[in-house]
């Protein structure tokens, strides 16, 4: 069975400071994996996600994820934050299981952005 | 451009009465997933549909029934709800993609409190 670590419930940051949001996985096939973003008050959206090729994969909006399959890890990075960026980031990893896809989400990050 | 609507956005209930909540989504896509967002738990999934008229049950399932007698519509019911269904619903639809990826879309929510 697969699942999804999220190591930090919550991460406060200054602006203009990076940040790391940690995801570790388990599954024991090939997988996709994805990081969401949700604003307060707000349904889920796709950040970015990694299927296939490069390791490395980026948002338009700075942020970018590196796949390692060694680690089993996901981690988001941005290397300068802004206010905007104040949010819940979730990680979510898809596999195969007896020909049905399931969709596994972590128990989020809330990044806070201190001025 | 709607995406997915949920109707309604907010809804208080007496233990036991019952409710529906639907979710629409505009963009042909094959799967619907109805999730509950409870803090420090992240999404759990309750139902989900592969196509018009498939249902099948997700990680949370008890309490609850669905639908899916249109593509475009995928409906929640609660029969009798009681105050650990408190919390706030998503749904979101997805279209495997190229790669064989599901990517979802997700609502702007619905708050449901029981008392």
């Amino acid at each position: 069975a697969q699942s999804v670590t999220q190591l930090d419930s919550q991460v406060p940051v200054f602006e203009e400071a990076p940040v790391e949001l940690r995801c570790n996985y388990s599954s024991s096939v090939s997988v996709y994996l994805f990081w969401y973003v949700q604003y307060p008050n707000q349904g889920l959206q796709l950040l970015l996600k990694y299927l296939s090729g490069s390791t490395l994969v980026k948002s338009i909006n700075g942020f970018e994820a590196e796949f390692n399959k060694s680690q089993t890890s996901f981690h988001l990075r941005k290397p300068s934050v802004h206010i905007s960026d104040t949010a819940e980031y979730f990680c979510a990893v898809s596999d195969w299981d007896f020909g049905n896809e399931k969709l596994t989400f972590g128990t989020g990050t809330r990044l806070t952005i201190i001025p | 451009n709607a995406g997915v609507t949920q109707t309604p956005k907010f809804r208080v209930l007496k233990t036991g009465q019952s409710m529906t909540l639907l979710c629409a989504q505009d963009m042909n896509h094959e799967y619907m997933y109805w999730y509950r967002q409870d803090p420090g738990m992240g999404l759990r999934l309750i139902h989900y549909s592969v196509g018009e008229g498939t249902t099948a049950k997700g990680e949370v399932p008890d309490g609850y029934n669905v639908s899916r007698l249109k593509k475009q519509n995928f409906l929640l019911g609660l029969e009798s709800a009681a105050p650990s269904q408190t919390s706030v619903y998503f749904c979101a639809s997805g279209f495997r993609g190229p790669s064989g990826a599901n990517v979802l879309t997700f609502g702007a929510g619905s708050r449901l409190t029981v008392l």
